[in-house]
């Protein structure tokens, strides 16, 4: 079982707005990243620390916590933004782990 | 650019060892942690293990007793190598590069490819 969980599948309509979170203790301790995978792609990136996109990520994603609970957010969301979203963090045993939650398979309708 | 080219046996049998490598081009090997991470079909990632530079590393409890992530820093390459697999153990295996930012939090912002591998008899 993942330290991390997430809502399994998530839906949203084009161009509305979507915010996919991720609970666990360690996130009261530490920031999430958060990765963007589309089928038989790699993971991509797309918000780290406090909300950082890496260059290339566009604004439309953006990343907030408030105390165990990390959220990325997707305003105006798009075709191709369908993909399934991992967030990442330390684990909460204190020592140098990483886990990933279980994933969202997001769906824009 | 940093790019991640990893590679390795794609088909193995029970109880034998995983080896695969990942190189690192395009931009400095030190100061980073470096990681690996699997994916078994049609589930969610799992991170494996990482190692630094210096040769520290970071194991997931679950497979440490079976795992070994090593370096070679004259080559730019780590390596994984994962013992006694089983069909369990079949997925995407990719390496990644960990920033090690203090502030931000730590994060894998270079993902290699991907390398599928099956164990089956």
């Amino acid at each position: 079982s993942s330290e991390l969980t997430q809502d399994p599948a998530v839906s949203v309509a084009l161009g509305q707005t979507v915010r996919i979170t991720c609970q666990g203790d360690s996130l009261r301790s530490y920031y999430a990243s958060w990765y963007q995978q589309k089928p038989g792609q790699a993971p991509v990136l797309v918000i780290y620390g406090k909300n950082n996109r890496p260059s290339g990520i566009p604004d439309r994603f953006s990343g907030s916590s408030s105390g165990n609970t990390a959220s990325l957010t997707i305003t105006g969301a798009q075709a191709e933004d369908e993909a399934d979203y991992y967030c990442n963090s330390r684990d909460s045993s204190g020592n140098h782990l990483r886990v990933f939650g279980g994933g969202t398979k997001l769906t824009v309708l | 650019q940093v790019q991640l080219q990893q590679w390795g046996a794609g088909l193995l049998k029970p109880s034998e060892t995983l080896s695969l490598t990942c190189a690192v081009y395009g931009g400095s090997f030190s100061g980073y942690y470096w990681s690996w991470i699997r994916q078994p079909p049609g589930k969610g990632l799992e991170w494996i293990g990482e190692i630094n530079h210096s040769g520290s590393t970071n194991y997931n409890p679950s497979l440490k007793s079976r795992v070994t992530i090593s370096v070679d820093t004259s080559k730019n390459q780590f390596s994984l190598k994962l013992s006694s697999v089983t069909a369990a153990d079949t997925a995407v295996y990719y390496c990644a590069r960990l920033q090690p930012a203090v502030i931000s939090g730590r994060y894998m912002d270079v993902w290699g490819k991907g390398t599928t591998v099956t164990v089956s008899s």
